[in-house]
Order: C-alpha cells, then sequence, then structure tokens
C-alpha cells in the first residue's frame, strides 16, 4: 500500500518566519516528489518537484529530500498572509505515469498577520 | 493560469444518473490525467491517457471511464452515480506521460 503522511494541522506561523511542512512516504521506489498549493475551494497549483536528494530552491520555497529516511519537506521562507493554504505533498511512484501520483491529505497553513 | 480548461465547473446530479466531464489539455499536451479529491482528501488518481490510450488507472470500479480525442482533449464518464461519487474533480496534462501535471480549475459534482 503506497501511503504519503502529513500532519492536517492546523499550523500557525507568525508572518515573516519561516513554515515547514513535512511529508513522509512508505515506497523507497518512488521517483519524484511533488508539492501543491490549494487554496480553498480551487484546484491545487504546483509549488515545485524535486527527484534527487538534498535541497532545491525557488525563490522563497525550497524542497528538501532525504530518500534514506523517506522524507521530504518544504520550507517557505519570509511567510506571507498569501500563503495561507493547504499544501499537498505528492508522490510519483512509477516514472512514465502508470500510477499517476499519490498525494497525501495536505497540511492547511496558517500565517498570521 | 495553466492552460487546462474544465468544463462544467458545477454539477449536480441525481444518485443513479450518468455524467461527462470535459477536459482541454495545454497546448502541446499529449497526456491528460483524471484525479478525484473529496473534501478534506488529497485527490486520487482516475486514470491517465496517453495518445488516446488508457495508460494506467487507479484503483477505481469500471462505471468510472474515459477518452482521450486525437486533439487530446478528453473526457471522464461516470454511470451509476453514488452520493459519494460527490467530489472536485481534476484534469491535469502533461508531455509525454510526465508527471509535471498542471490542474484545470476542476469541476465540482455533488450527486443528491
Amino acid at each position: 500500500q503506497k501511503e504519503v503522511e502529513q500532519n492536517s494541522g492546523p499550523l500557525s506561523v507568525p508572518e515573516g518566519a519561516i513554515a515547514s511542512l513535512n511529508c513522509t512516504y512508505s515506497d523507497r521506489g518512488s521517483q519524484s516528489f511533488f508539492w501543491y498549493r490549494q487554496y480553498s475551494g480551487k484546484s491545487p497549483e504546483l509549488i515545485m518537484f524535486i527527484y534527487s536528494n538534498g535541497d532545491k530552491e525557488d525563490g522563497r520555497f525550497t524542497a528538501q529530500l532525504n530518500k534514506a529516511s523517506q522524507y521530504v519537506s518544504l520550507l517557505i521562507r519570509d511567510s506571507q498572509p498569501s500563503d495561507s493554504a493547504t499544501y499537498l505533498c505528492a508522490v510519483e511512484y512509477y516514472r512514465g505515469g502508470a500510477d499517476g501520483l499519490t498525494f497525501g491529505k495536505g497540511t492547511h497553513l496558517i500565517i498570521q498577520p | 493560469e495553466t492552460g487546462v480548461t474544465q468544463s462544467p465547473t458545477h454539477l449536480i446530479k441525481t444518485r443513479g444518473q450518468q455524467v461527462t466531464l470535459r477536459c482541454s489539455s495545454q497546448s502541446g499536451h499529449n497526456t491528460v490525467s483524471w484525479y478525484q479529491q473529496a473534501l478534506g482528501q488529497g485527490p486520487q488518481f482516475i486514470f491517465q491517457y496517453y495518445r488516446e490510450e488508457e495508460n494506467g488507472r487507479g484503483n477505481f470500479p469500471p462505471r468510472f471511464s474515459g477518452l482521450q480525442f486525437p486533439n487530446y482533449s478528453s473526457e471522464l464518464n461516470v454511470n451509476a452515480l453514488e452520493l459519494d461519487d460527490s467530489a472536485l474533480y481534476l484534469c491535469a496534462s502533461s508531455w509525454d506521460r510526465a508527471i509535471e501535471a498542471f490542474f484545470g480549475q476542476g469541476t465540482r459534482l455533488t450527486v443528491v
């Protein structure tokens, strides 16, 4: 059973601080890892993806992957109230799409002004 | 704006009816994936179409079926609707089965 686990939150972070979102996955053969942001009533928006161990930075966002620990995280620096949303972690177990993406249930992030 | 367009945006159906949801993929994309997102849950993979053929399928019953057309747009059909089919249905497109997937705005289906 392929599983992706996230703390549902809510995670409350003061404006300007670093928000840290975490995700674990069950299958060591996982290939690719994705972070999506979803505002209430809207569809998920891709923030970034990561394939290799280590860090990947894109603006205020940094994704971190540790395949040995089966752990992926997303850091949001200088958090803004507009970052308040649900953050979905997704894992691709099979390159080529045959299994699609497996999503966690999401972490609800609240940035307090 | 992802370039993936879904229609309709909202739909109300009665239990037992059939529904067709539509998705226009982003220009140049030949792969379409469909997901179901129930309230408070992450999206669940229904199936993927690549060049008009089903490329993979999640754990959904056969009453969930799909099509992809030569222009790579796609349909999701659900027969014998059940109350639990009420959800946000998401379509994503990509190139050559890649999973760097961009979702459309979704179709909110309510079954009563």
